[in-house]
């Protein structure tokens, strides 16, 4: 089925450890995201590509560094995970900004 | 900066009823709102999409509207199913060419 694939859905870290979150998408979308879901903080973005080769930040960028390998895939990587980036993280795409959003099933994120 | 917020935050209705959640945004410059639901330990399901030209979109049992003036969306659910408990999340993109900001959600319960 056409959509967002997240990798991996759940994974454990020791504070000081690094990461990199896939997303990648066979819907032809230009633009992609990447948001947290935090206990009633509601959905943030941490970072977006508007379009292949672009990059920039959201709300909460701090602690994080993405990559937009190509049209399809946009990685999201903790250089050293802290405890405060226990989180959902779920990765979206859209034609364009201002287009509709869809979006991955989500990486369930516990660092210790 | 946009900001979205979502009344009531929690709801409880028995099965049947006709329902109204509602969503306001201080930046009324937008391009669309899309409605959102969400599942517990789910990712986001997209309902409707809302163009600012439009002042409403219709899908089976949902109907969302939308006032750019006065900085406002409601979601309209009628005959209410308990498969309709979710949380629903309103989110209109901020002005230019920017992504998403989304409310806190409301959480729906329709009890049998």
């Amino acid at each position: 089925n056409a959509g967002v694939t997240q990798t991996p859905k759940f994974q454990v870290l020791k504070t000081g450890q690094s990461m990199t979150l896939q997303c990648a998408q066979d819907m032809n979308h230009n633009s992609m995201y990447w948001y947290r879901q935090d206990p009633g903080m509601g959905l943030r973005l941490i970072y977006y590509s508007a379009s292949e080769g672009t990059t920039d930040k959201g709300e909460v960028p701090n602690g994080y560094n993405v990559s937009r390998l190509n049209k399809r895939e946009f990685s999201l990587r903790l250089e050293s995970a802290a405890p405060s980036q226990t989180s959902v993280y779920f990765c979206a795409s859209s034609e364009g900004t201002v287009k509709g959003y869809t979006f991955g099933s989500g990486t369930r994120l516990t660092v210790v | 900066k946009q900001e979205v917020t979502q009344i009531p935050a929690a709801l409880s209705v028995p099965e049947g009823e006709n329902l109204v959640l509602n969503c306001s945004f201080t930046d009324s410059a937008i391009y669309n709102l899309q409605w959102f639901r969400q599942d517990p330990g789910k990712g986001l399901t997209s309902l409707l999409l809302i163009q600012s030209s439009q002042r409403e979109q219709t899908s089976g049992r949902l109907n969302a509207s939308l006032d750019k003036s006065s900085g406002r969306s409601t979601l309209y659910i009628a005959a209410s199913q308990p498969g309709d408990s979710a949380t629903y999340l309103c989110a209109p993109p901020p002005t230019g060419n920017t992504p998403l900001v989304f409310g806190k959600g409301t959480r729906l319960s329709v009890i049998a």
